[in-house]
């Protein structure tokens, strides 16, 4: 199995843009499409970006996705960052070899 | 609205069994791959097991294989988990989740339950 790391929290202010790498351990992160889950306390994880980069209906444009083949990573970038971003993100892709969906340990923003 | 209710956790005693339920609506159930994740206290995410959208084909992550059992019911628009010999380790929400495609997996988690509590423990 391949493992997604992530940091393990990020903060930043108001206004500003942050981005979150999620970096595959073993096999091309541009095998399998990479997902995105946004988590409030409480509450059940929601997706941010699906597919690399697609955004869901009802997800602001200031969310984004990117892969990237050099660093076998891939990213969230949040810009014009508000209070009510702050959450947990998740990223998450899928294992061919061993069938198995695989998350990222999650990166908890904090926005202050 | 598509929507996706868990229920039956609740607390066990190690080594005693449990059986899970995840009731759907708003969508045609049986055309979708659906998921069990779950998440221990204060920690991340875990993929449990995921069942093609006939049944068919079922996958478990490595700590719950041999133990947790994942099954539906098209007829009745519910998937099922049951566990057995629970772990304290086993305690966790437990979320069903829907993928964004159909019928095959490869779209990501779209819809998601509320989840249900599991707590293991004597």
């Amino acid at each position: 199995n391949f493992m997604l790391t992530q940091p393990h929290s990020l903060s930043e202010s108001p206004g500003k843009t942050v981005t979150i790498s999620c970096t595959r351990s073993s096999g091309s992160i541009a095998s399998n499409y990479v997902h995105w889950f946004q988590q409030r306390p409480g509450s059940s994880p929601t997706t941010v970006i699906y597919e690399n980069n697609q955004r869901p209906s009802g997800v602001p444009r200031r969310f984004s996705g990117s892969i990237d083949s050099s660093s076998n990573s891939a990213s969230l970038t949040i810009s014009g960052l508000k209070t009510e971003d702050e959450a947990d993100y998740y990223c998450q892709s899928y294992d061919n070899t061993n069938r198995n969906w695989v998350f990222g340990g999650g990166t908890k923003l904090t926005v202050l | 609205q598509v929507q996706l209710v868990e229920s039956g956790g609740g607390v066990v005693q190690p080594g005693r069994s449990l059986r899970l339920s995840c009731a759907a609506s708003g969508f045609i159930f049986s055309s979708y791959v659906i998921y069990w994740v779950r998440q221990a206290p204060g920690k991340g995410l875990e993929w449990v097991a995921t069942i093609s959208h006939d049944g068919r084909n079922k996958y478990y992550a490595d700590s719950v294989k041999g133990r947790l059992t994942i099954s539906r019911d098209n007829s009745k628009n519910t998937l099922y988990l049951q566990m057995n010999s629970l772990r304290a380790e086993d305690t966790a929400v437990y979320y069903c989740a829907r993928d964004r495609w159909t019928p095959e997996a490869g779209g990501g988690m779209d819809v998601w339950g509320q989840g249900t509590t599991v707590t293991v423990s004597s």
